[in-house]
């Protein structure tokens, strides 16, 4: 069975420093990964999805970055954190072959930006 | 542009006392609704795909339904552990992309 592993599942950094939040999935193969934002009372907000490796797409402009550096690893990085950047980052995969939709997501990592 | 609305926000029931929640959707081309559940601090639980009108989905005291301009999520005698969040989000097929998520409905049941 496939299963999506996220770490830290808790951060607390001060402005301005670097970030890296780690996706991995296990038990498939070429799946899409995508990276979400979850704010109260905003809902799920998705910043980034690859359909490969090395291959990226931001939905949101921001200070944040993607990476695909293997098939099933995706990172979400940032050079200097912004105190807006706080929140509950969702790591998810979807079957890239049938592309019906249905997401799979990781336990998540709070963030907070002080 | 694709929009999904869930209604209530937030909703809150004796144990036993059954309800539905509701999301309408307006997407060009549904391909798929899918219904969620989270737990406060984890990440969304897949729980339901719904491809057609009239479709309808059970899992243990859940039920859901679909039309062409809304899912229902019909929770039957429930308790305590069915409290949680619950998203429905809409697949419009758009790439890897093209799926709009609705914010959710909080769903407190007391025991």
């Amino acid at each position: 069975s496939q299963t999506i592993h996220q770490w830290p599942a808790t951060l607390v950094q001060p402005v301005g420093s670097p970030l890296s939040l780690e996706c991995t999935v296990e038990g498939t193969s070429n799946p899409n990964l995508y990276w979400y934002r979850q704010a109260a009372g905003r809902g799920l907000q998705l910043l980034f999805y690859s359909v490969g490796i090395g291959q990226i797409s931001s939905e949101v402009p921001q200070n944040l970055s993607a990476s695909r550096p293997q098939d099933r690893q995706f990172i979400l990085s940032s050079k200097k954190l912004l105190l807006s950047d706080s929140g509950f980052y969702l790591c998810a995969w979807s079957a890239r072959r049938t592309n019906t939709g249905e997401l799979f997501f990781g336990e998540g990592s709070r963030l907070t930006v002080l | 542009e694709d929009q999904v609305t869930q209604s209530p926000e937030a909703l809150r029931l004796q144990e036993g006392e059954s309800s539905s929640l509701n999301c309408s959707y307006t997407v060009s081309g549904l391909r798929g609704l899918f219904w969620y559940r989270q737990d406060p601090g984890k990440g969304p639980e897949f729980l339901f795909t719904l491809y057609s009108a009239g479709e309808e989905k059970e899992k243990e005291r859940l039920k859901a339904t679909l039309t062409k301009k809304e899912s229902f999520l019909h929770i039957t005698a429930p308790k305590p552990e069915d409290s949680a969040t619950y998203l429905c989000a809409a697949h419009s097929g758009g790439g890897a992309d093209g799926l709009t998520f609705g914010k959710g409905t909080h769903l407190i049941i007391q025991p």
